[in-house]
């Protein structure tokens, strides 16, 4: 069963405007989450994360907000640039002794110029 | 320096063949794990090395699954009698040392297609 759940399969945003990313979990063990973003042919590259113990992280354009209440989590790219155009995974941990990470099933992001 | 690298990148076999899936890690990462990636889907967890020992491999969806690290650098995945089921990109990922969460990040080798006629 998906205990990472990214309900969106796509995203289109215009250059310079806000592209949100949403994803839900089910597993209330997770206490660690993050965002990896994926280009074709290539492996996933690591973006950006947060601890249970917060509701926001911010690095640069990136920003990741936590719900836990929710169970839900979201990121924030502003400005969206054409090079983040890309598939976006939400995954998430289990424990500091858990190192698998469970993974949502992507979002496609598109940015038009 | 050279990332997580995968051979093949891509693989056809016919169903019922053996096949064997490689991983050269980031040099100097103690831990490795595998990932497989159906279409459509997020990584799929399978397995994870310390070292050269198994730390889990509750992801492993079945016996004909298996993956070595004799030396504690390279990996194999091994499939027997290969299924069309097995279709899908194989990922493996290293780190410094056990990581995935506040102990830092996976880093990703690009994948090995997998394809099972």
């Amino acid at each position: 069963d998906q205990q990472v759940k990214q309900n969106s399969p796509s995203l289109s945003v215009q250059e310079g405007r806000i592209s949100i990313l949403n994803c839900d979990y089910t597993n209330s063990m997770f206490d660690y989450f993050l965002w990896y973003k994926k280009y074709p042919a290539e492996g996933p590259t690591f973006l950006i994360s947060i601890s249970s113990i917060k509701d926001k992280n911010e690095d640069g354009r990136f920003t990741v907000f936590l719900n836990k209440s929710a169970k839900h989590l979201s990121l924030h790219i502003v400005p969206s640039q054409p090079g983040d155009s890309a598939v976006y995974f939400c995954a998430a941990s289990a424990g500091s002794n858990d190192y698998k990470l469970s993974f949502g099933a992507g979002t496609t992001v598109t940015v038009r110029a | 320096g050279a990332g997580v690298s995968q051979t093949p990148s891509n693989k056809v076999t016919e169903k019922g063949k053996y096949v064997e899936l490689r991983c050269d890690p980031i040099s100097g990462h103690t831990a490795l794990y595998w990932y497989r990636q159906s279409l459509g889907q997020g990584p799929e967890f399978l397995i994870y090395f310390q070292g050269t020992g198994a730390a889990d491999d509750s992801g492993l969806p079945n016996d004909r699954f298996f993956a070595v690290r004799p030396e504690g650098s390279v990996s194999t995945l091994k499939i027997q009698r290969t299924e069309r089921g097995d279709s899908a990109v194989y990922l493996c990922a290293s780190s410094p040392d056990l990581a995935g969460g506040p102990q830092g990040e996976q880093f990703f080798g690009p994948g090995t297609r997998l394809t099972v006629l």
